[in-house]
């Protein structure tokens, strides 16, 4: 059973659009980190959600904390081709990721 | 830079052998664990160690083990190898505390032939 599930799995757009991924549990976390992992390179952290509503910026992204910190969002704004990647979830506490948001974004 | 550095980037094994997969991370990190990836799947926790000499197990540990003698080394030992043990395996380290996020290596693309 996956404690984490994020959707889409799969997301193809183009340059310039906005979009949005989720991450939902239901299962309460003390904390919520995204990741970006390029082919053939580990997952390299963007940002750690810890507050119950909490709204983090990172240039384009924004990353979003649900109230009862049971899930998150993160929301790219005129996405790039650089945004191209994997995306994972990960909860704190239980050391569980998501299945991962395969990202595309076509020039 | 900070880093975690995994011996290996491509391994091809033979069935039945033993394979050490190397850790090592120069942070001073108190935690480090092994995750396997495989697509669909996502990552999946083999084992963890919070501590030197110290390893719990994750949610699929079976036909893995781990050895921990050093702080900043966390090694990842397949007993047997077998071919559903082809897999990318990730190796992070992260400061004490829960909410400190993880930092991972480049990762080993293990395959058991």
């Amino acid at each position: 059973t996956q404690l984490l599930e994020q959707s889409p799995q799969f997301l193809s757009i183009q340059e310039g659009e906005n979009l949005t991924v989720y991450c939902n549990s239901s299962s309460v976390f003390s904390s919520l980190q995204w990741y970006r992992q390029e082919p053939g390179e580990g997952p390299v952290l963007l940002v750690t959600v810890v507050t119950g509503g909490e709204v983090k910026k990172l240039k384009r992204l924004t990353f979003q904390f649900g109230d009862a910190r049971k899930d998150s969002s993160l929301h790219i704004t005129a996405a790039q081709t650089g945004d191209t990647g994997l995306y994972l979830c990960a909860g704190a506490g239980r050391l569980v990721f998501g299945q991962g948001t395969r990202l595309t974004i076509n020039p | 830079d900070v880093k975690v550095t995994q011996s290996s980037r491509y391994l091809v094994k033979r069935t039945g052998e033993k394979v050490f997969l190397e850790c090592v991370q120069d942070m001073d990190h108190e935690n480090m664990f092994w995750y396997r990836q495989d697509p669909g799947l996502g990552l999946r926790l083999i084992y963890f160690s919070y501590d030197v000499k110290m390893k719990e197990k994750g949610d699929i540990p079976e036909g893995y083990s781990v050895s921990r003698e050093k702080k900043e080394r966390f090694s990842l030992i397949l007993e047997s190898a077998s071919t559903n043990q082809t897999s990318m395996y990730l190796c992070a380290s992260r400061r004490g505390g829960a909410n400190y996020g993880y930092t991972f290596g480049s990762g080993t693309r293990l395959t058991v032939v």
